[in-house]
């Protein structure tokens, strides 16, 4: 079992929608969750990270963290072509490490 | 703030040579940075964890005398392929880790050094 799932997408969704990516995660003990942006050929961007469970917003992005359930979120409020790219989520399992576990990460197309 | 950079930024060697790649955290000091590996179409690997002033921990199956590291500062990590071959040409990724030691701290990467191995 991958301790870090995503859908690999592509996931389609029209300039101005939102786009709704989800990512599993199987350790219970994870504490903090993190949602990168890669372009393709560049090196991965923090978006925004969540601790608490419920919804932090950052400008158009919202996660959303649902520690019983094992599952976070980040949506995307009025999508750009510039939002096209793989987003990648990050779970910090624990240690001391704070190492990252990373899923395989959702390819959104923003299309015109 | 929280900028990370890496150097070089491309690098094309023969097959047999070795290879050093650079990451720096600019605006703030990192007691451990982390290297990646990722081939085309495939999502980040870990490869070690790099902590200044000691010696790397490598994941399972990375060949610590192949590629070796050095955190000599709060600063800066490397990492150097030794006796590059082919099939090590990949998109080499670090990462700093800014915080004080906790779960809340936040993995900032650098913008990448792509190997190609003739």
């Amino acid at each position: 079992q991958k301790e870090v799932e995503q859908n690999s997408g592509p996931l389609s969704v029209p300039e101005g929608a939102i786009a709704s990516l989800n990512c599993t995660y199987s350790d219970r003990g994870s504490q903090s969750f993190f949602w990168y942006r890669q372009y393709s050929g560049k090196s991965p961007e923090l978006i925004m990270f969540i601790y608490s469970n419920g919804d932090k917003e950052d400008g158009r992005f919202t996660a959303q963290l649902n520690k019983a359930s094992q599952y976070v979120s980040l949506l995307i409020r009025d999508s750009q072509p510039s939002d096209s790219a793989t987003y990648l989520c990050a779970v910090n399992m624990g240690g001391t490490a704070s190492k990252l576990t990373f899923g395989t990460g959702t390819r959104l197309q923003v299309t015109l | 703030g929280a900028v990370v950079s890496q150097h070089p930024s491309r690098v094309i060697c023969k097959s047999g040579t070795s290879v050093k790649i650079e990451c720096r955290s600019l605006d703030f000091q990192a007691t451990t940075m982390f290297w990646y590996r990722q081939f085309p179409k495939q999502s980040l690997m870990l490869m070690a964890t790099s902590n200044e002033g000691s010696k790397a921990t490598y994941e399972q199956g990375v060949e610590k005398d192949k590629f070796l590291i050095n955190h000599a500062s709060l600063t800066l990590s490397t990492l150097t392929v030794t006796s590059a071959h082919p099939e090590d040409s990949s998109f080499y990724i670090c990462s700093a880790r800014a915080g004080t030691g906790g779960w809340t701290d936040t993995q900032y990467f650098g913008p990448g050094t792509r190997l190609t191995v003739l």
